[in-house]
């Protein structure tokens, strides 16, 4: 079976602009998350969606990070305006069910560096 | 909240050698555990959880790991690593309802041959 697609794979923008990050989950899974993974740390969960409503973004800083799962399949994460601070790899993982149990299966991942 | 501390960032070992990774977690309720494993030029993927009654857990490639409640420890061990093996592992956990994952820094482990 397919993966989790994420593009693009890499990104490099100047702060203060603007970039977005497309997800595609392994088909038929219900639940997707998306990740942060700082250099040197391990991936800090941003947001879930179960299907196209989100479940937890306690950890979103919303004032410059969005996401949005429409129709309940791919997904996009937004930054704007970029920091520096936000240079990191964007982790998408996926889920057949909604569940502390199920196994999360993770995308290649986008690196953005911002400079 | 949930945390995850991986005692060794950068293990060297050769080949034949046993490993044990150490995990320890911070959450006073119910938690499922789970190691990572990200080889080079790969994505992460599971390697083992823990979320039944048996504390001792098989996964793939001949790890395993023991839950031990009393230490809030999830340690990953193999009886003798090939080079193969080296990659970044990670421990994760979740619990109080949340579904996302809290991992730990990792561990970078390289085998010499």
């Amino acid at each position: 079976e397919a993966g989790v697609a994420q593009s693009p794979r890499y990104k490099i923008i100047e702060k203060r602009q603007s970039v977005a990050f497309w997800c595609n989950p392994i088909s038929g899974h219900a639940t997707l998350y998306w990740y942060q993974q700082i250099l040197g740390q391990g991936p800090k969960l941003l947001i879930q969606f179960q299907n196209n409503g989100v479940v937890d973004d306690s950890q979103l800083p919303k004032d410059r990070f969005s996401a949005e799962r429409l129709k309940g399949v791919d997904s996009t994460l937004k930054i704007q305006p970029a920091k520096l601070e936000d240079s990191a790899v964007y982790l998408c993982a996926s889920s057949l069910v909604r569940g502390r149990t199920d196994t999360q299966y993770f995308g290649p991942g986008t690196r953005l560096t911002v400079l | 909240a949930q945390s995850v501390s991986q005692h060794n960032h950068h293990v060297i070992l050769s080949e034949a050698a046993s490993l044990e990774l150490g995990c320890n977690y911070s959450y006073g309720g119910t938690v499922n555990l789970f190691w990572y494993v990200q080889y080079p030029g790969q994505h992460l993927q599971l390697l083992l959880k823990y979320f039944s009654e048996d504390p001792l857990v098989k996964g793939i490639k001949g790890f395993e790991a023991e839950f031990i409640k009393s230490k809030f420890s999830f340690n990953l061990r193999k009886p003798s690593v090939q080079w193969s093996d080296t990659a970044e592992y990670f421990c994760a956990v979740n619990g109080g309802g949340a579904d996302g994952l809290t991992f730990g820094k990792g561990t970078h482990l390289i085998i010499q041959p």
